[in-house]
């Protein structure tokens, strides 16, 4: 069964801690993408990488850290340098092409407490 | 950078009246994308518009890229419960594949 899948769907954490969110798909895409949303706000684009190895920054890429290491992983790291990490941090993947849909994830709500 | 709104951001209808969603930019639009997200789900993709002028249909929804390529609608006729959600419109621009996300309008749509 192909798709996206993210892991954890709810995260906790304490003020001050990095956290890693997970990204993984089995549809062979070349391209992956972090988005965040706010609650009853769009999507903006953290990071994304076009093919392994290489990654740019989105519109909000401080505080973020990303790697992409495989083709069917693009884990991303919230640093303790993000001021408002809590969000709805959702992952998608494309064919790459220019005229290609994004695939999302379901998607990972953290709470930073 | 580019900036993409959508109006309205909110409408509440009843079931059976028509809606309509509209996506404006202050650039000229590479090709639109758009996007249904439910309550709690992940946006899923609708369609695409990549020609000046063009219409395309699915089912009660139609989609239509402006003229002029600065903006672009969607419109649901007869609406249904199942047409409740938050939808996006979005750009793809430049030579990579990203996409720059509309603001979204969230529809309700009650008996």
């Amino acid at each position: 069964d192909g798709g996206i899948t993210q892991s954890p769907k709810y995260l906790f954490r304490k003020e001050g801690q990095n956290v890693t969110l997970s990204c993984e798909q089995n549809l062979n895409h070349d391209a992956m993408y972090w988005y965040r949303q706010d609650p009853g706000q769009g999507l903006r684009l953290i990071y994304y990488s076009q093919i392994v190895n290489d990654f740019q920054k989105g519109d909000i890429a401080e505080g973020y850290s990303v790697s992409r290491e495989k083709k069917e992983s693009f884990p991303l790291t919230v640093t303790s340098a993000q001021k408002n990490p809590t969000a709805f941090y959702l992952c998608a993947s494309s064919a790459g092409a220019r005229y290609n849909e994004q695939f999302f994830g379901p998607g990972t709500r953290l709470t930073v407490l | 950078g580019q900036q993409v709104m959508q109006i309205p951001q909110y409408q509440h209808v009843q079931e059976g009246e028509d809606f309509t969603t509209y996506c404006n930019s202050s650039t000229t639009l590479s090709n639109i994308q758009w996007y249904k997200q439910r309550p709690g789900g992940h946006p899923v993709f609708l369609i695409q518009l990549v020609k000046s002028g063009e219409v395309k249909k699915q089912k009660r929804l139609t989609f239509q890229f402006g003229e002029a390529k600065k903006n672009s609608s969607l419109h649901i006729t007869a609406t249904q419960t199942t047409d409740v959600g938050t939808y996006f419109c979005a750009d793809r621009t430049g030579t990579a594949s990203k996409l720059t996300f509309g603001t979204g309008t969230r529809l309700q749509v009650t008996l």
